[in-house]
This record gives structure tokens, sequence and C-alpha cells, in this order.
């Protein structure tokens, strides 16, 4: 069975730093890597995908990677802003689009 | 529609009612997926159809559990005899399941409480 895990399970920055957001998967035969944002009280949104083929994917000021053979995929955000105060879930897909999540991230990004 | 339609946002129910929770897809798209986050706690995947047909169930958490979908259309997610360990936000998603890039839109959820 598929375990995903998150590290760390929350994290506060001053504005303008990095934030590294790492997600670990236990089985590597998976479709893709989806890394979401939820914020409280809604849904989920979308930020990046990333297929089993590919090994990183970027928008704008996030980039993430995939290594399959570790198990391990990581969320990059730069020159972190206020808005960007949310929790980050990574999930594992298999070929039938079914997610396994992580518990998530939750950042505190302060002015 | 432009994205994931869920409904009701909210819905407080007494235990041991019936509830239902419907879920409307983005047009077009073939698969949708129930999940289920309880307060604190991750997002646990409950029942997942392609078209009409659901080829996993397996995560209904109790036959009191059950969902349908009409078509590719609007699927609704039925709980009776509702507990209070039932309470929590209840997510819908879709995706367009060409084979190549399933990614996942999901709605705003239907948060039920059970008192």
């Amino acid at each position: 069975k598929q375990e995903v895990t998150q590290i760390p399970a929350a994290l506060s920055v001053p504005e303008g730093e990095n934030l590294v957001l790492n997600c670990s998967f236990t089985d590597s035969a998976i479709y893709n890597l989806q890394w979401f944002r939820q914020d409280p009280g809604k849904g989920l949104t979308s930020l990046l995908l990333i297929q089993s083929s590919q090994r990183e994917q970027t928008s704008g000021r996030l980039n993430a990677s995939l290594d399959k053979s570790s198990g391990r995929s990581t969320l990059y955000i730069a020159a972190s802003q206020p808005g960007d105060s949310a929790t980050y879930l990574c999930a594992a897909s298999d070929s039938w689009g079914k997610l396994q999540f992580g518990a998530g991230t939750q950042v505190v990004v302060t002015p | 529609g432009a994205g994931v339609s869920q409904s009701p946002s909210n819905k407080v129910t007494e235990k041991g009612k019936d509830v239902e929770l419907r879920c409307d897809p983005i047009s077009g798209h073939t698969a949708l997926y129930w999940y289920r986050q309880r307060l604190g706690q991750g997002l646990e995947f409950l029942i997942y159809f392609q078209g009409n047909s659901a080829p996993d169930k397996s995560g209904l958490p109790s036959d009191r559990f059950s969902a349908e979908r009409t078509g590719e259309s609007v699927s609704t997610l039925t709980i009776q005899r509702t507990q209070q360990e039932d309470s929590a936000v209840y997510l819908c998603a879709s995706s367009l399941f060409t084979g190549l890039l399933p990614e996942a839109f999901f709605g705003q959820g239907t948060r039920l409480t059970v008192v």
C-alpha cells in the first residue's frame, strides 16, 4: 500500500526566504505526483503535476522535482510572500488517477 | 461548468439521519473521485468512478456509505444513519482521464457536521 509522508509538518519563515517542502512515498510505481495548496475552509488548488517520466515542473516561483528511484519529491517556492501561507499537500497517483495524500505541511510566511 | 461544484457547502444533521452530498464535475471529465478529510487529518480516498461505473469502492468506510453517478455527470454520496465520526469535509474531484495526464481538480467541499 502506498504511503506518503511530508516533512516538516509545519514551517514558519520570514517573507522573502525560499521554502523547501519535502514529500516521500513508499511505492515508486506512481503514475504522477501532484502538489496542491489548501487554504482554511476551502478546497484544494492544484499547483503542479509531475508525470512519472519527468524530473521536474516549474510554474512561476514554484518548482517541483521528482526522484522516483528514491521515492522523493520536493516543492521549492522562491522568494516567499505572506500570500503563500497555506497548507501544502503532495499526492501520489496510481494509473486510475486515485490519489494517496500526505498529511501536509502548514506554511506561515511572516511579513 | 468552469469548475467542480459541490452542494451543499455546509450541512448540519442530527445523528441517525441520512444525508446526500452532490458533486457536479467539470464538463467532459470522465473520472470522478470522492475523498474525506476529518478535522486535523489528511485526505482519505472513498470511491472512484469512471463514467457511471465504480471500479474502486475500497475506501468506503462502511455499508452506510454509498455513491452513484449519472452517466459522466453528477454524482451523489449518500450516508445513511449518520454518526458523529462521519463529521468531516467531503471533497469531490474530477479529471479528464485520457490515460496520459489525469490531473485532478477539486471542488470546494461539503462540510458535514453530525450533532
